[in-house]
């Protein structure tokens, strides 16, 4: 039962141009989300993430946008750099509780010169 | 250290052997987990530990699967007579408090293939 969706496996995008990366989730009591990035051979790192409350959340070139009432949130990076490119985890949790992170399985992102 | 450190960065091994995986997290980080990739696959919950907790051990795939936490630091992963389906990069996280809203410090991962 795959809680927590990424649907594209993968994206290509021009540099310069936007990317916009999809999740979708099916569990109601999931409250916070998280994105992280992924190069090969190394650990993913948290990118940005959002609560429930908001239905947005920015932090320079990156953009979360979370709508509850269709479970479906995505992450809009503009401009899209070379070092974008990358496989990008959504994770969701609940904050009631030490609750883990369920996470997608990752789209590869490519931005092309 | 400054960073979660997993060690071996790579283990081939025998079907039906025992391995031993070691991370070793943030200093002073009372949460710690184990995540495992398998190829094509999201990152999927083995263990939860927090502090002096009973840890989650509600994504291990068997009994053959076991780990531990000495001293609220070091943790080690053990997986017995090992098969081909345990074939995945295992990663082990850290956190500080264990909520959500930090957001986890991975390691580089540990590749295990059994051959």
């Amino acid at each position: 039962d795959q809680q927590v969706k990424q649907n594209s496996p993968s994206l290509s995008v021009q540099e310069g141009r936007i990317s916009i990366l999809n999740c979708d989730y099916t569990n109601s009591m999931f409250d916070y989300f998280l994105w992280y990035k992924k190069y090969p051979a190394e650990g993913p790192t948290f990118l940005i993430s959002i609560s429930s409350i908001k239905d947005k959340n920015e932090d320079g070139r990156f953009t979360v946008f979370l709508n509850k009432s269709a479970k479906h949130l995505s992450l809009h990076i503009v401009p899209s750099q070379p070092g974008d490119s990358a496989v990008y985890f959504c994770a969701a949790s609940a904050m009631s509780g030490n609750e883990k992170l369920t996470f997608g399985t990752g789209t590869r992102l490519t931005i092309i010169p | 250290g400054a960073g979660v450190s997993q060690s071996p960065s790579n283990k081939v091994t025998e079907k039906g052997k025992d391995v031993e995986l070691r991370c070793d997290p943030i200093s002073g980080h009372t949460a710690l987990y184990w995540y495992r990739q398998s190829l094509g696959q999201g990152l999927e919950f083995l263990i939860y530990f927090q502090g002096n907790s009973a840890p989650d051990k509600s994504g291990l795939p068997s009994d053959r699967f076991s780990a531990e936490r000495t001293g609220g630091s070091v943790s080690t992963l053990t997986i017995q007579r090992t098969q081909q389906e345990d074939s995945a990069v295992y990663l082990c996280a850290s956190s500080l408090y264990g909520t959500p809203s930090e957001g986890y410090t991975f390691g580089s991962g540990t590749r295990l293939t059994v051959v």
